[in-house]
C-alpha cells in the first residue's frame, strides 16, 4: 500500500534552516510527483509546493517561493523539502502527500506529518 | 495563485439536516479543476469530490459537489454524526495549487 513518511521536523530558531525528507514505498515512486501541504496549529490547510515526478519541473507558494527549495532522490524514493530563513509563521505541521486527480487515476495519500517549530 | 475563499466559516446543525457549503475562487478554475476534502481532528484529509462533482471511491451518495468557473458548491445531504468535521476546497487548475480555508461543519 501507499505509504509516505515525513521526517526532520523539530525546534528551530528564526532565521535558521530545516531539511525535511519524505520517503515514499508501495509505489513506483519515480512515475509521481509529490506535494507538500503545511498546517499552522488549529488553522487551515495550506498548499505549498510540488516538485514533478522526474524532479526537473517545481511550484512554490508565494509564501515560501524564494525560502523553500524542494529535490528528490528516485533512488532512495525521498523528497526533501529545504526551508530556509523560518519564521514564526512558519510553525505547522508539515505533510507530504501524492496527489492525483486525474479521470484514468485518482487517489490522495498523505503522510502523518511533521511538527516544525520556529522559535527563540 | 487563485485564492480560494469559503462561506460560511462554521455552519451550526443537526443530525439529518441538509448542508451547503461555497467556494469561491477568485479567478476562472480552469476544466473545474477543484476538489473537496474532509478533515476531523488529529486525522489527515479524505478526499471526497474531484473534477468539481465527481465522488471518490466509496463516499456516501449524501455527499455531491457542483459548480464550474469560478463558483462551487459541497452539498451533504443528510448530516450523519460522522459528517461533523471541516471541509477543504482545492483547486489543482493552475500549476501553483491552493485550498480555501476551511468550513466547519459543527452541531
Amino acid at each position: 500500500q501507499v505509504q509516505l513518511v515525513e521526517s526532520g521536523g523539530g525546534v528551530v530558531q528564526p532565521g535558521r534552516s530545516l531539511r525535511l525528507s519524505c520517503t515514499a514505498s508501495g509505489f513506483t515512486f519515480s512515475n509521481y510527483a509529490i506535494h507538500w501541504v503545511r498546517q499552522a496549529p488549529g488553522k487551515g490547510l495550506e498548499w505549498l509546493a510540488v516538485i514533478s515526478y522526474d524532479g526537473n519541473n517545481k511550484e512554490y507558494a508565494d509564501s515560501v517561493k524564494g525560502r523553500f527549495t524542494l529535490s528528490r532522490d528516485n533512488v532512495k524514493n525521498t523528497v526533501f523539502l529545504q526551508m530556509n530563513s523560518l519564521r514564526g509563521d512558519d510553525t505547522a505541521v508539515y505533510f507530504c502527500a501524492r496527489l492525483v486527480y486525474n479521470w484514468d487515476e485518482v487517489g490522495s495519500h498523505w503522510g502523518q506529518g511533521t511538527l516544525v517549530t520556529v522559535s527563540s | 495563485e487563485i485564492v480560494l475563499t469559503q462561506s460560511p466559516g462554521t455552519l451550526s446543525l443537526s443530525p439529518g439536516e441538509g448542508a451547503t457549503l461555497s467556494c469561491r475562487a477568485s479567478q476562472n478554475v480552469r476544466s473545474n479543476y477543484l476538489v473537496w476534502y474532509q478533515q476531523k481532528p488529529g486525522q489527515t484529509p479524505r478526499l471526497l469530490i474531484y473534477g468539481a462533482s465527481t465522488r471518490a471511491t466509496g463516499i456516501p451518495d449524501r455527499f455531491s459537489g457542483s459548480g464550474s468557473g469560478t463558483d462551487f458548491t459541497l452539498n451533504i445531504s443528510r448530516l450523519e454524526p460522522e459528517d461533523f468535521a471541516v471541509y477543504y476546497c482545492q483547486q489543482y487548475g493552475s500549476s501553483v495549487w491552493t485550498f480555501g480555508q476551511g468550513t466547519k461543519v459543527e452541531v
